[in-house]
């Protein structure tokens, strides 16, 4: 099976201005989360949808950060503006929901703000 | 509230087994994970363990759980320079899909 695509690879904007992610998640998988991982940290979770429901946002920086998943399947974040500090990579991953089911993720998407 | 820690860093030889340990702060863990992360790439699920059981092997790769302690490792039998990579250790909660990470170890094999 495809596993979680994402694009682009990597990204370079400088501070104020936007940037979209975009995730399309394994087929058949409900669940999708945004991911956000710093420099030597492990990922640390921004958003979770069920489906075209974010059902825990409550990571998400909402005064910049916001995300979407209109038909239930692919997702984009956007960041309006970009500060420095958003320089990070961020991950996508999908699961089947269930507590048992392990999340698959994408490569993700480094981006660097200067 | 949720808390999963690591140590930093681990250097094996080639050859050797190489043992990774997690601890965690929720008792209503029920799933915990381990996933490896290789440079420039997203995260790979190696194995997991229901919170009821003890022991889970899977080719070169043992968990062992320790429930009392909150403390779970993995160990790499014959580690290879392939296996050099970032390892997470994560939770699930009962009920809930979302993981929650450890910093993770990065593992150094040595030829």
């Amino acid at each position: 099976e495809a596993g979680v695509v994402q694009s682009p690879r990597y990204k370079i904007i400088e501070k104020k201005q936007p940037v979209a992610f975009w995730c399309n998640p394994i087929s058949g998988h409900n669940t999708l989360y945004w991911y956000l991982q710093n420099l030597g940290q492990g990922p640390e979770l921004l958003i979770r949808y069920e489906n075209e429901e974010a059902v825990d946002d409550s990571q998400l920086p909402k005064d910049r950060f916001s995300a979407e998943r209109l038909k239930g399947v692919d997702s984009t974040l956007k960041i309006q503006p970009a500060e420095l500090g958003d320089s990070a990579v961020y991950l996508c991953a999908s699961s089947t929901g269930t507590s048992n089911s392990p999340l698959h993720f994408g490569n993700g998407t480094r981006l660097t703000v200067t | 509230g949720e808390d999963v820690e690591q140590s930093l860093f681990l250097s094996v030889r080639e050859g050797d087994s190489s043992v990774i340990n997690c601890t965690y702060t929720d008792s209503s863990s029920t799933y915990l994970y381990w996933y490896k992360q290789e440079p420039g790439a997203g995260l790979q699920l190696l194995t997991y363990i229901f919170s009821n059981m003890d022991m889970k092997q899977d080719q070169r790769l043992t968990v062992l759980l320790n429930k009392k302690d909150k403390h779970l490792s993995l160990r790499i039998a014959d580690t290879q320079t392939g296996d050099s990579a970032i390892y997470f250790c994560a939770e699930s909660l009962s009920g809930y899909s979302t993981l929650t990470f450890g910093k993770g170890t990065m593992l150094l094999v040595s030829p």
